[in-house]
């Protein structure tokens, strides 16, 4: 069965610092890989998906950046997070069809 | 670009109850789906509708996706303490394929 894992579960990150959160995809192959954001007590928004390795469709302009250096996994970052990056980091996969399997989620809080 | 209305914003109703939720669009929608997201957890799948008409039943819930491709509900019979979260709905477009557009969500809470 598939499992994805999401890491860090919970972050507290000061304003100007890097940011790296990592999400892995196991027991599928070639899955479509989605980052949303969710701000507290509001609906997700979706900030890139990947299509494949080195494929990264971003949604929002702004001060984020994704990668997916190999197949199944998908990273987000940051040179110098603000205090707007606070939220509930969500990452999601997908192989047929539409339905996407949600993560556990990482916590940012920027202090 | 793509919005989904969905209402309430947020339901307060005792233990027993019925809830019935909704989600509206602007556009036609190919699928959609139903997911509850419980407090610092992930959203997880309810139900997914995949033609128009469709209904669909998972344990005390039930899902219908509108006959114009439009909207879509959620019901959910004898509410337990447990189904206590947020409920989103999600669609795709034709012009989406590989992205879901999400409902702003509806909160649930069971009064004791």
């Amino acid at each position: 069965s598939q499992t994805i894992h999401q890491w860090p579960a919970t972050l507290v990150q000061p304003v100007g610092s890097p940011l790296s959160l990592e999400c892995t995809v196991e027991g599928t192959s070639n899955p479509n890989l989605y980052w949303y954001r969710q701000a507290a007590g509001r609906g997700l928004q979706l900030l890139f998906y990947s299509v494949g390795i080195g494929q990264i469709s971003s949604e929002v302009p702004q001060n984020l950046s994704a990668s997916r250096p190999q197949d199944r996994q998908f990273i987000l970052s940051s040179k110098k997070l603000l205090l707007s990056d606070s939220g509930f980091y969500l990452c999601a996969w997908k192989w047929a069809g539409d339905t996407q399997y949600f993560g556990p989620g990482t916590r940012l809080t920027v202090l | 670009g793509q919005q989904l209305n969905q209402s309430p914003q947020s339901m307060f109703i005792q233990e027993g109850e019925d809830v019935s939720m909704n989600c509206t669009s602007s556009s036609i929608f190919n699928t959609w789906l139903w997911y509850k997201q419980d407090p610092g957890e992930g959203p997880v799948l309810l139900i997914a509708l995949y033609k128009a008409g469709e209904l669909t039943s998972n344990g005390r819930l039930t899902a219908q996706f509108g006959i114009t491709r439009k909207d879509s509900f959620l019901n959910i019979s004898a509410s337990i303490p447990s189904d206590v979260g947020i409920y989103f709905c999600a669609g795709r477009s034709n012009f989406g394929n590989e992205k879901l557009t999400f409902g702003t969500g509806t909160r649930l809470t069971i009064i004791p």
